[in-house]
Parts: C-alpha cells; structure tokens; sequence
C-alpha cells in the first residue's frame, strides 16, 4: 500500500481564497483524521471519521473549515475563505480501529498571505 | 482540558550520548500513550504504550509508562545524527474522543 496520500504537498493563495485540501487513506482504515500542526500549537486534531461519519469536529477553529468524506477513500478539507492565520501544515492520518497506531500522510504546507 | 507536556523542548547532544525524553498527561478516559519521531514531513510511529511499567523497545529506543504517575519517557542510547528529529507523544482518550492529543514536541539535535 502506497500510505496516506495527501495532495497538494504545499499550497500558497491569497487571503479570501477557497482552499480544498485532499486525503486518500489506507485502503481498509476505518478512520480517518484531519490534523493541524504550527509552531505555536503544535499537532491539533481538527477533525475525525469513523466508516465515513464525521465523528468529532470539535477541534474545527470556525464555520470556515468543513471537511467531508464522500467514501471510504477519499477525503476533503475545505477552508472558505482563508485567512493569513490558517497557513500551517495539515496532516491527514488513517487508522484501523480508533486510538491506535495512525498512519501520517505527508501533509499539505499550506499558505495564505 | 486534556494536556500532554513534553520536556525538555530542546535538546542538543553529541553522538553516542544517551537522552532522556520526558511526556506527562492528563486525560478524561486514558487509552494509550504513543510515541512518534517526525523528521522533515509526517511523523512516524515509534511505540505505543498501554500499560504500566512494560519496557517497549526498539533497537537503541526503549519506552515506558507509569499510570500512577502520569508519565512516559523515551530513552535513546547511543545517540546517531540520523536520531535528529521531533519526538512527539499524543495520547489516545480525551473525552471519548478517538482522535489524539498531541505534546508539542521535544527537538533532538544529535551534533557529530
């Protein structure tokens, strides 16, 4: 298996702009979380998925990020619109069952200026 | 709320030295206690520790958990520059959430 794959690797837009970050799990993980990391806060759970179902997004900063996954490969994080304080790095992580060993994707840099 | 503190927040040794990691929690419902090492991109799995005072090792990487305490630390012996990276520990358990906690990392610098 080729791992989580995360796309795009690095973003740069402009403030205002819609963002899509993308996410392929491990084929067969039945959950799937969305991360954050910065300097200041370190690795946030922004969100997570169980068999599809969006489970937990208390750790979503504001209406303007929402995060589906239509099927069990395939997941989105959208942030609109962005703001200078959304660039990070997101992690997008799979796991078979809940709180063990999850695989990390690569992440997405993402900035907003 | 829950909370993970690592120590020290960085670190800077010569090769071949030991280090001593240190991660204490405090959670709602604790499940597990994991390790990762993150290096330039995604962090990767080290160890995951669910009970008390089991030594899990790796290699020259050992971990251990006290329950009563609250804690974990992570040994590396005989230190390699390849053992440069961010060493995060997250905890499975918050609030029935299923999600982690993560600490905010200790960075270890391995100086040849």
């Amino acid at each position: 298996d080729a791992g989580v794959i995360q796309s795009p690797r690095h973003e740069v837009t402009e403030m205002g702009q819609e963002v899509t970050l993308r996410c392929k799990p491990i084929s067969g993980h039945d959950y799937l979380f969305w991360y954050r990391q910065t300097m200041m806060r370190g690795l946030e759970l922004l969100i997570y998925f169980n068999n599809n179902v969006p489970i937990d997004d208390s750790g979503m900063p504001e209406d303007r990020f929402s995060a589906k996954m239509p099927n069990a490969s395939f997941s989105t994080l959208k942030i609109q619109p962005s703001e200078p304080r959304d660039s990070a790095v997101y992690f997008c992580a799979s796991s078979l069952g809940g709180e063990i060993e999850a695989f990390f994707g690569q992440g997405t840099r993402l900035t907003v200026v | 709320e829950d909370k993970v503190v690592q120590s020290p927040l960085s670190l800077v040794v010569h090769e071949g030295d030991t280090v001593t990691l240190n991660c204490s929690y405090e959670v709602t419902n604790f499940r597990s206690l994991l390790w990762y090492k993150q290096e330039k991109k995604a962090p990767t799995f080290l160890f995951m520790l669910t009970s008390s005072g089991i030594e899990k090792k790796s290699g020259r990487l050992s971990s251990i958990l006290d329950k009563k305490e609250l804690f974990s630390i992570l040994n590396i012996t005989a230190t390699q520059t390849g053992d440069s990276a961010v060493y995060l520990c997250a905890v499975a358990g918050g609030g029935g959430a299923d999600g982690l906690t993560f600490g905010k990392g200790t960075h270890l610098i391995i100086q040849p």
